[in-house]
Protein backbone atom coordinates (compact mmCIF):
# COMPACT_ATOMS: atom_id res chain seq x y z
CA UNK A 1 0.00 0.00 0.00
CA UNK A 2 1.50 3.63 -1.05
CA UNK A 3 1.69 5.50 2.28
CA UNK A 4 3.04 9.66 2.14
CA UNK A 5 3.57 11.03 5.75
CA UNK A 6 4.44 14.53 5.97
CA UNK A 7 6.20 15.97 9.08
CA UNK A 8 7.55 19.08 10.14
CA UNK A 9 4.57 21.74 9.97
CA UNK A 10 4.11 24.29 12.85
CA UNK A 11 3.47 27.50 13.87
CA UNK A 12 6.64 29.97 12.57
CA UNK A 13 7.23 33.73 12.64
CA UNK A 14 7.56 35.79 9.41
CA UNK A 15 11.13 35.40 8.18
CA UNK A 16 11.54 32.70 9.63
CA UNK A 17 12.29 28.73 8.33
CA UNK A 18 10.62 25.51 8.14
CA UNK A 19 11.71 22.14 6.98
CA UNK A 20 9.44 20.07 5.73
CA UNK A 21 9.68 16.09 4.95
CA UNK A 22 7.35 13.36 3.69
CA UNK A 23 8.11 9.26 4.68
CA UNK A 24 7.07 7.36 1.68
CA UNK A 25 6.54 3.66 1.58
CA UNK A 26 4.54 1.04 0.00
CA UNK A 27 6.29 1.51 -3.34
CA UNK A 28 10.08 1.98 -5.15
CA UNK A 29 10.40 5.84 -4.40
CA UNK A 30 13.61 6.33 -6.31
CA UNK A 31 11.24 5.86 -9.33
CA UNK A 32 8.89 8.27 -9.30
CA UNK A 33 8.70 12.14 -9.36
CA UNK A 34 7.49 13.76 -6.53
CA UNK A 35 5.34 16.60 -5.97
CA UNK A 36 4.33 19.31 -2.98
CA UNK A 37 1.35 20.86 -3.38
CA UNK A 38 -0.28 23.33 -0.78
CA UNK A 39 -4.17 24.99 0.73
CA UNK A 40 -4.31 28.00 2.34
CA UNK A 41 -7.03 27.70 4.79
CA UNK A 42 -10.22 28.27 3.14
CA UNK A 43 -8.79 28.51 -0.39
CA UNK A 44 -7.74 26.00 -3.53
CA UNK A 45 -4.80 24.00 -4.52
CA UNK A 46 -1.77 25.51 -5.42
CA UNK A 47 1.07 23.63 -7.08
CA UNK A 48 4.40 24.64 -5.04
CA UNK A 49 7.18 22.28 -6.45
CA UNK A 50 8.33 19.05 -8.16
CA UNK A 51 11.41 17.03 -8.39
CA UNK A 52 12.51 14.02 -10.30
CA UNK A 53 13.05 11.04 -9.38
CA UNK A 54 17.14 11.60 -9.66
CA UNK A 55 16.79 15.24 -8.84
CA UNK A 56 18.22 16.21 -12.36
CA UNK A 57 14.48 18.37 -12.85
CA UNK A 58 13.31 20.30 -10.08
CA UNK A 59 10.62 23.50 -10.57
CA UNK A 60 9.13 26.10 -8.50
CA UNK A 61 5.72 28.07 -8.15
CA UNK A 62 6.72 31.57 -9.44
CA UNK A 63 5.09 32.09 -5.14
CA UNK A 64 7.95 30.66 -3.94
CA UNK A 65 10.95 29.93 -5.89
CA UNK A 66 14.26 31.52 -4.26
CA UNK A 67 12.61 31.05 -0.87
CA UNK A 68 11.86 27.15 -0.98
CA UNK A 69 14.09 24.28 -1.95
CA UNK A 70 12.69 21.08 -3.01
CA UNK A 71 15.30 17.67 -2.08
CA UNK A 72 14.95 13.95 -1.75
CA UNK A 73 16.91 11.26 -0.35
CA UNK A 74 16.05 7.75 -2.35
CA UNK A 75 18.14 5.72 -0.23
CA UNK A 76 16.12 7.26 2.97
CA UNK A 77 12.45 6.85 0.50
CA UNK A 78 12.10 11.04 1.73
CA UNK A 79 11.15 13.86 -0.10
CA UNK A 80 11.65 17.78 1.75
CA UNK A 81 10.88 21.01 1.39
CA UNK A 82 13.26 23.65 3.10
CA UNK A 83 11.17 27.15 3.47
CA UNK A 84 13.04 30.10 4.00
CA UNK A 85 11.86 33.38 4.23
CA UNK A 86 8.57 32.78 5.10
CA UNK A 87 5.66 34.89 4.83
CA UNK A 88 2.11 35.16 5.97
CA UNK A 89 0.57 33.71 2.35
CA UNK A 90 2.72 30.99 3.10
CA UNK A 91 -0.09 29.56 5.57
CA UNK A 92 -1.16 26.28 4.50
CA UNK A 93 -1.25 23.07 4.99
CA UNK A 94 1.09 21.09 2.78
CA UNK A 95 0.72 18.12 0.71
CA UNK A 96 3.17 15.70 -0.33
CA UNK A 97 1.93 13.75 -3.76
CA UNK A 98 3.43 11.22 -5.95
CA UNK A 99 3.54 12.79 -9.33
CA UNK A 100 2.72 10.27 -12.44
CA UNK A 101 5.38 11.55 -14.93
CA UNK A 102 3.54 9.38 -17.60
CA UNK A 103 0.27 11.71 -17.10
CA UNK A 104 1.00 15.05 -15.05
CA UNK A 105 -1.03 13.72 -11.95
CA UNK A 106 -1.37 12.80 -8.13
CA UNK A 107 -2.61 9.51 -7.68
CA UNK A 108 -1.34 9.09 -4.31
CA UNK A 109 -1.32 11.92 -1.24
CA UNK A 110 -0.31 12.66 2.19
CA UNK A 111 -2.95 13.60 4.59
CA UNK A 112 -1.06 17.36 4.95
CA UNK A 113 0.97 19.06 7.35
CA UNK A 114 0.03 22.69 8.31
CA UNK A 115 2.12 25.31 8.33
CA UNK A 116 1.24 28.69 10.27
CA UNK A 117 3.16 31.96 9.90
CA UNK A 118 2.34 34.60 12.48
CA UNK A 119 3.95 36.78 14.74
CA UNK B 1 -5.97 34.68 -10.31
CA UNK B 2 -5.85 30.76 -11.07
CA UNK B 3 -4.08 29.66 -14.18
CA UNK B 4 -7.43 27.20 -14.90
CA UNK B 5 -10.50 28.82 -14.67
CA UNK B 6 -13.32 26.51 -13.07
CA UNK B 7 -16.89 27.87 -11.58
CA UNK B 8 -17.08 28.94 -8.00
CA UNK B 9 -20.17 26.07 -7.84
CA UNK B 10 -22.24 24.05 -9.30
CA UNK B 11 -25.43 22.16 -7.89
CA UNK B 12 -28.02 19.17 -8.67
CA UNK B 13 -30.36 17.37 -7.20
CA UNK B 14 -29.80 13.63 -6.13
CA UNK B 15 -29.68 11.39 -9.02
CA UNK B 16 -29.42 14.48 -12.03
CA UNK B 17 -26.21 15.24 -13.95
CA UNK B 18 -23.73 18.38 -13.91
CA UNK B 19 -20.92 19.14 -15.46
CA UNK B 20 -17.70 21.32 -13.84
CA UNK B 21 -16.01 22.98 -16.75
CA UNK B 22 -11.88 23.95 -16.41
CA UNK B 23 -11.09 26.25 -19.25
CA UNK B 24 -6.68 27.00 -20.32
CA UNK B 25 -5.08 27.62 -22.91
CA UNK B 26 -3.13 25.79 -26.12
CA UNK B 27 -0.25 25.85 -23.41
CA UNK B 28 -1.99 23.59 -20.90
CA UNK B 29 -5.06 22.13 -21.35
CA UNK B 30 -5.72 23.01 -25.08
CA UNK B 31 -2.14 21.60 -25.87
CA UNK B 32 -1.94 18.49 -23.77
CA UNK B 33 -4.24 15.24 -22.69
CA UNK B 34 -2.93 16.09 -19.28
CA UNK B 35 -5.99 17.18 -17.45
CA UNK B 36 -7.15 15.50 -14.05
CA UNK B 37 -9.62 15.93 -11.90
CA UNK B 38 -9.15 15.88 -8.22
CA UNK B 39 -12.16 15.61 -5.71
CA UNK B 40 -11.54 16.92 -1.85
CA UNK B 41 -14.14 16.78 1.22
CA UNK B 42 -13.41 19.14 4.02
CA UNK B 43 -10.56 18.22 5.40
CA UNK B 44 -9.32 15.61 3.55
CA UNK B 45 -6.56 15.00 1.00
CA UNK B 46 -7.76 15.49 -2.59
CA UNK B 47 -8.67 12.40 -4.16
CA UNK B 48 -7.47 11.78 -8.02
CA UNK B 49 -10.91 10.85 -10.42
CA UNK B 50 -9.91 11.27 -13.44
CA UNK B 51 -6.43 10.98 -15.59
CA UNK B 52 -5.20 12.19 -18.88
CA UNK B 53 -8.71 13.65 -19.30
CA UNK B 54 -10.98 10.72 -19.59
CA UNK B 55 -9.17 7.38 -17.71
CA UNK B 56 -10.73 6.58 -14.19
CA UNK B 57 -8.61 5.51 -11.78
CA UNK B 58 -9.71 2.01 -10.22
CA UNK B 59 -12.37 2.16 -7.42
CA UNK B 60 -13.81 5.39 -8.83
CA UNK B 61 -17.64 5.33 -9.91
CA UNK B 62 -18.37 5.03 -13.71
CA UNK B 63 -20.44 8.03 -12.42
CA UNK B 64 -17.66 10.49 -13.12
CA UNK B 65 -16.54 11.07 -16.77
CA UNK B 66 -14.18 13.54 -18.19
CA UNK B 67 -13.36 15.20 -21.71
CA UNK B 68 -12.49 17.87 -23.81
CA UNK B 69 -13.02 20.34 -26.68
CA UNK B 70 -10.19 23.03 -27.65
CA UNK B 71 -8.75 24.44 -24.51
CA UNK B 72 -11.73 23.93 -22.29
CA UNK B 73 -11.65 20.16 -20.33
CA UNK B 74 -15.34 19.35 -18.32
CA UNK B 75 -16.28 16.56 -15.77
CA UNK B 76 -19.57 15.03 -15.89
CA UNK B 77 -21.30 13.22 -12.78
CA UNK B 78 -24.18 11.45 -13.80
CA UNK B 79 -26.74 10.11 -11.57
CA UNK B 80 -25.60 13.02 -8.37
CA UNK B 81 -25.40 11.06 -4.77
CA UNK B 82 -25.08 12.58 -1.71
CA UNK B 83 -21.73 12.13 -0.98
CA UNK B 84 -20.41 13.69 -4.72
CA UNK B 85 -20.72 17.02 -2.52
CA UNK B 86 -17.33 18.44 -2.44
CA UNK B 87 -14.70 20.75 -3.88
CA UNK B 88 -13.51 19.61 -7.37
CA UNK B 89 -10.04 20.67 -9.11
CA UNK B 90 -8.95 20.53 -12.32
CA UNK B 91 -5.44 20.20 -13.12
CA UNK B 92 -2.64 20.06 -16.09
CA UNK B 93 0.64 20.17 -16.97
CA UNK B 94 1.49 23.66 -18.54
CA UNK B 95 4.47 24.40 -20.67
CA UNK B 96 4.80 27.64 -19.05
CA UNK B 97 6.88 28.76 -16.28
CA UNK B 98 4.70 26.54 -13.63
CA UNK B 99 5.24 22.72 -14.00
CA UNK B 100 1.60 22.25 -13.25
CA UNK B 101 -1.34 24.08 -12.88
CA UNK B 102 -4.40 23.74 -10.92
CA UNK B 103 -7.95 25.38 -10.98
CA UNK B 104 -9.93 27.09 -8.81
CA UNK B 105 -11.89 25.27 -7.54
CA UNK B 106 -15.73 24.44 -7.84
CA UNK B 107 -17.72 23.43 -4.88
CA UNK B 108 -20.80 20.86 -5.65
CA UNK B 109 -23.79 21.11 -3.35
CA UNK B 110 -26.08 18.23 -3.92
CA UNK B 111 -29.76 19.82 -2.98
Amino acid sequence: EVQLVESGGGLVKPGGSLRLSCAASGFTFSSYTMTWVRQAPGKGLEWVSSISSSSSYIYYADSVKGRFTISRDNAKNSLYLQMNSLRAEDTAVYYCARLESSGYYCAYWGQGTLVTVSS
Amino acid sequence: QSALTQPASVSGSPGQSITISCTGTSSDVGGYNYVSWYQQHPGKAPKLMIYEVSNRPSGVSNRFSGSKSGNTASLTISGLQAEDEANYYCSSYTTSITFVVFGGGTKLTVL
